[in-house]
Parts: structure tokens; sequence; C-alpha cells
């Protein structure tokens, strides 16, 4: 069984720039979450999907960033225009139960690493 | 507001040292403490938890008990080897929450 898998795996662009991060869970995994880890900082959750619809987005910074699971399955992460602050790594993780239910396990992908120069 | 602190790394052992990576939240109620753990070039992945007080999570030689009374919940191995090499995370989750609130990762590499 195919994990969560992101792309790209590192991405590096200038301040004003857009990019977009890409997230395909686990198949069957109606939950998808994103989280950030700036450097030096914790990991810190962004916005949680259920299906394609947003349960939770209280921990996306701004409006410069736009999510979408357009279907339900893959989720998108835009980073429109990206700022220095923007720069981290991404993780995106998934679950068939909801982290409050059973194991709270997540299975998270590798990471999408960040560079805004 | 919620938060996990973890002892600051990187920590470097010598194969079958005894391994403690500290661990301490703060947060109201009666959170789940979990450990994450992420090797060289793949995504974290869980690798105990604990989900009341006195509750003692283990795997892979790992183990952490649920101390609520000093709010900690400290990763422990008897005897590390080189594949334990990886950077270890501590965090919580609230009920009724969706949200892991993570401490900062705790690097850990053990030598030969």
């Amino acid at each position: 069984e195919a994990g969560v898998t992101q792309f790209p795996s590192h991405s590096v662009i200038e301040k004003g720039q857009t990019v977009t991060l890409r997230c395909d869970p686990i198949s069957g995994h109606d939950n998808l979450y994103w989280y950030r880890r700036v450097m030096g900082k914790e990991i810190k959750f962004l916005l949680h999907f259920v299906k394609e619809s947003k349960q939770d987005e209280s921990g996306m910074p701004n409006n410069r960033f736009l999510a979408e699971r357009t279907g339900g399955t893959y989720s998108t992460l835009k980073v429109q225009p990206a700022e220095l602050e923007d720069s981290g790594v991404y993780f995106c993780a998934s679950s068939q139960d909801r982290t409050g239910a059973n194991t709270g396990e997540l299975f998270f992908g590798e990471g999408s690493r960040l560079t805004v120069l | 507001g919620n938060s996990v602190t973890q002892m600051e790394g990187p920590v470097t052992l010598s194969e079958e040292a005894f391994l403690t990576i500290n661990c301490t939240y703060t947060a109201t109620g009666y959170p789940s403490l979990f450990w994450y753990v992420q090797y060289p070039g793949e995504g974290l992945q869980l690798l105990l938890k604990a989900t009341k007080a006195d509750d003692k999570g283990s795997n892979k030689g790992f183990e952490a008990t649920y101390r609520k009374e000093t709010t900690s919940f400290h990763l422990e191995k008897g005897s590390v080897q080189v594949s334990d090499s990886a950077v270890y995370f501590c965090a919580l989750k609230k009920g009724g929450s969706e949200k892991l609130v993570f401490g900062k990762g705790t690097k850990l590499t053990v030598n030969p």
C-alpha cells in the first residue's frame, strides 16, 4: 500500500512568486491534514479536510495560503505571493479515522521543503 | 494555550547506551500524548502513545509514561541501536480537537 506522497520534495522560489504543493493521501483516507515546520520551530497545524470539505483552517497563516481538495482525493496548497517567512517544510498527513477517535494515528508524508529567496 | 517542550538536541549516543528524551506539556484537562519519529528520508510515524494518566506507551523497545503530576511524557530506551537514529517529536492532542500540538523535535544520532 502506497503511503502519503508529497510533491515537490523541494522547491526554491523568489519572493513574490507562486508555489503549489501537492499531497496524495493514502487511498481511502477521508481525513487530510496540512502541517508546517519553520526551521527551529515546532510543527504547526494548518488545516484539516474531511473528504473535500474544510473542517478546520484555523492554522492557516493568512490569505496568501489556499488549500483545496477537489473530489476528496489529493490536495493542493498554494502560496501566492510567497514571502520569506513562508520558508519551511510542509507536511501532509492522512487518516481513515478522525484523530479524535481510535488510535489518533496520522500517516505523514516526507514533507515538501519550501525555500523562498 | 497548549504547548509541548522537548529537550534541545542534537543528542549523540553510542550503540547500546541508555536514551532519555525529556518532554513536558502545558494543557488544560487531560490530553492524549504521543511520540512520533521521523527516520531519514521518511515521513513522521507514530512511535507510541498514552491517553490517560499513568498509562505507559511502548513500541520497538521505547517506553514513555504519562505523568500527570509532572506534566511529562519522557521517552526512554534501554539500549539504542544505530537504526534508532532519527528525529523524535513529542505531541499532544486535546479531546475534541483534531490538532496535534508538537514540540520542536530532538535529533538523535547513534554511533556504532
